[in-house]
């Protein structure tokens, strides 16, 4: 059971240039997350997805573009990268029983330098 | 006001002593409460979650839950250098998937 799995788990990217960044879960979880952390500015949400078929803006949704390409994978798209994309990017799903729906559990991550 | 407000820190604790980390929210819809550990360099781990008021104990880990006062809380007995990390608050309005997470404790346990 390997859980959130990211790939890869670093990149660094010239300005302009695009990528995908992959995510798959293997708990059955309905629901996907994707996050960047910053320095002194905590986890932030940028794209989710409640139920496979459906995705939806969070916090900081500009510059990025999501595909919920099945129940187990989520991927993250930057179409024309930027410095101020550099961050460490997260992923995460929930979806157990009862109370813990809403627990989510976190990826890896995947270290973005953007030059 | 921030939706969840937690002390940056760094809080400093000895070896063996209780650690005590805070959490305000300023949602009163609020329903789930979760507190995550973050080793430096590592991804957030879930180590407790909270629903009703009162405490809620596993191992040295306790979290207390007041919503008249919107206040979490989590106890470290018994702290080791192990548990040196940032621990992460985050809340569930419960009307959506979405947690809100507040900007994290940098906690450093001195053997």
């Amino acid at each position: 059971n390997a859980g959130v799995t990211q790939t890869p788990k670093f990149q660094v990217l010239k300005t302009g240039q695009s990528m995908t960044l992959q995510c798959a879960q293997d708990m059955n979880h309905n629901s996907m997350y994707w996050y960047r952390q910053d320095p002194g500015m905590g986890l932030r949400l940028i794209y989710y997805s409640a139920s496979e078929g459906t995705t939806d803006k969070g916090e900081v949704p500009n510059g990025y573009n999501v595909s919920r390409l099945n129940k187990r994978e989520f991927s993250l798209r930057l179409e024309s990268a930027a410095p101020s994309q550099t961050s460490v990017y997260f992923c995460a799903s929930s979806g157990g029983t009862g109370n813990s729906y809403n627990e989510q559990f976190f990826g890896p991550g995947t270290r973005l330098t953007v030059l | 006001q921030k939706e969840v407000e937690q002390n940056s820190g760094p809080l400093s604790v000895p070896e063996g002593a209780i650690a005590s980390l805070n959490c305000t929210y300023s949602d009163r819809g609020s329903q789930s409460f979760f507190w995550y550990r973050q080793y430096s360099g590592k991804s957030p781990e879930l180590i407790m979650s909270i629903y009703s008021n009162g405490d809620k104990e596993d191992g040295r880990f306790t979290a207390q839950l007041n919503k008249a006062s919107q206040y979490v809380s989590l106890l470290i007995r018994d702290s080791q250098p192990s548990d040196s990390a940032t621990y992460l608050c985050a809340v569930n309005k419960g009307s959506n998937y979405k947690l809100t997470f507040g900007k994290g404790t940098l906690l450093t346990v001195n053997p």
